[in-house]
């Protein structure tokens, strides 16, 4: 069965760039988006964006200034990265497959488990 | 503000059914369906529904979603103190053309 495994830095200082990477194990890489969503202590989900195994993203128009979404489909893996980041910014970050029906192409049917992100000085 | 409104918080005792819902607009809910997640306290979301009414496998049968127009609802039956989660919707966005979710809606089984 499919499982996503993510890691990066837990702790920056405003200004810095947020880096993050999940890993795609027991299942193929292409035919799915990929996607991160974080969520702020306390609060709901943020969709940050979303990419597939040939490189084709969709951001929120809220990050996009701020987001880079990559794909290394040799090591299925995916990789985000925030810049500029603020206390704002401090949240639990999850990866997500994307998962399409024949109907639709925005459920996230796998997650990872989250990593915590503070950004502190 | 989410693009997705839900309330903040349902409750119900034990047995009973509880209805959620989801609002949201022509742009997203409207033309768009509609997933459900469940989050228990500290973990990662789990997708409960998708395409409105569809449940993954090993989702029993008491969670059930349907959509009308711009708003969705998911109704939970026969409640379970397991079933106390966090519960959010989810879609697609035409105008930002981006994902979006509902702010939550916190069960508590009383």
């Amino acid at each position: 069965q499919v499982q996503l495994q993510q890691w990066g830095a837990g702790l920056l200082k405003p200004s810095e760039t947020l880096s993050l990477t999940c890993a795609v194990y027991g299942e193929s890489f292409s035919g799915f988006y990929w996607s991160w969503i974080r969520q702020p202590p306390g609060k709901g989900l943020e969709w940050i964006g979303e990419i597939n195994h040939s490189g084709s993203t969709n951001f929120n128009p809220s990050l996009k200034s701020r987001v880079t979404i990559s794909v290394d489909a040799s090591k299925n893996q995916f990789s985000l990265k925030l810049s500029s980041v603020t206390a704002a910014d401090t949240a639990v970050y999850y990866c997500a497959r994307v998962f399409c029906s024949t109907l639709s192409c925005s459920n996230m049917d796998v997650w990872g488990k989250g990593t915590t992100v503070t950004v502190s000085s | 503000q989410s693009v997705l409104t839900q309330p903040p918080s349902v409750s119900a005792a034990p047995g009973q059914k509880v209805t959620i819902s989801c609002s949201g607009s022509s742009s997203n809910i409207g033309n768009n369906y509609v997933s459900w997640y469940q989050q228990l306290p500290g973990t990662a979301p789990k997708l409960l529904i998708y395409d409105n009414n569809k449940r993954p496998s090993g989702i029993p049968g008491r969670f059930s979603g349907s959509k009308s127009g711009t708003s969705a609802t998911l109704d939970i039956t026969g409640l379970q103190t397991g079933d106390e989660a966090d519960y959010y919707c989810g879609t697609w966005d035409n105008s930002l053309s981006a994902g979006v979710f509902g702010g939550g809606t916190k069960l508590t089984v009383l």
